[in-house]
């Protein structure tokens, strides 16, 4: 049972690229979501999905979008990287309901230069 | 819309002394509420969390939380840190009536540094 997952776990990206951020979990969770860490604003929620073939945007969306073809699978994709987007990602899993616990994976650190 | 503040960003605390982390919360509406930490360079794993019932909620590790109504508070307390306590602790809001659409907001953390 490997949880949460995330690849890659460091990055560099170039002003404009593109890239995708995988994230996997293998619990069978309806809940996923995508957090953005950074210094002193703690974490700020980006995309999130209730189930396969449902997603929403979250508190800063711009400049990502989300898929969720699957149960297991919640990939978060730059379009175009910008410096700003500069920023440690989290992907995180829950069964069902806002009470209970959200399972994080280890990050991925992404620098955009 | 839901916001939790939490007031300290550091807190230096000496071995084996005691600790209170303060967590304030703003909803219309009744919540959820729960502690996280995050070891350095890795994710977040949760502490405690409320959801009805006794407001003294125990977690991991010695910590303990009290949910305050009145006061909007979810305060985190360690009667003796040790030196792996030394982490960034978030406290995060959830609104218990939007049914398959809540969401999680988070604090902007408060790092605690264990002096031996």
């Amino acid at each position: 049972n490997a949880g949460v997952t995330q690849t890659p776990k460091f990055q560099v990206l170039k002003t404009g690229q593109s890239m995708t951020l995988q994230c996997a979990q293998d619990m069978n969770h309806e809940y996923m979501s995508w957090y953005r860490q950074d210094p002193g604003m703690g974490l700020r929620l980006i995309h999130y999905s209730v189930g396969a073939g449902i997603t929403d945007q979250g508190e800063v969306p711009n400049g990502y979008n989300v898929s969720r073809s699957t149960t297991e699978d919640f990939p978060l994709r730059l379009l175009s990287a910008a410096p700003s987007q500069t920023s440690v990602y989290f992907c995180a899993s829950r069964m069902g309901l806002a009470g209970n616990e959200q399972f994080f994976g280890p990050g991925t650190r992404l620098t955009v230069l | 819309a839901q916001s939790v503040t939490q007031l300290d960003s550091q807190v230096p605390v000496f071995e084996e002394a005691p600790v209170e982390l303060r967590c304030n919360y703003s909803s219309s509406v009744s919540v959820y509420l729960f502690w996280y930490v995050q070891y350095p360079n890795q994710g977040l794993q949760l502490l405690l969390k409320y959801l009805s019932g006794s407001t003294l909620v125990k977690g991991i590790n010695g910590f303990e939380a009290e949910f305050n109504k009145s006061q909007t508070s979810f305060h985190l307390r360690k009667p003796s840190v040790h030196i792996s306590d030394t982490a960034e602790y978030f406290c995060a809001v959830s609104d218990r009536t939007n049914f398959g659409n809540e969401k999680l907001t988070f604090g902007t953390g408060t790092r605690l540094t264990i002096i031996p």
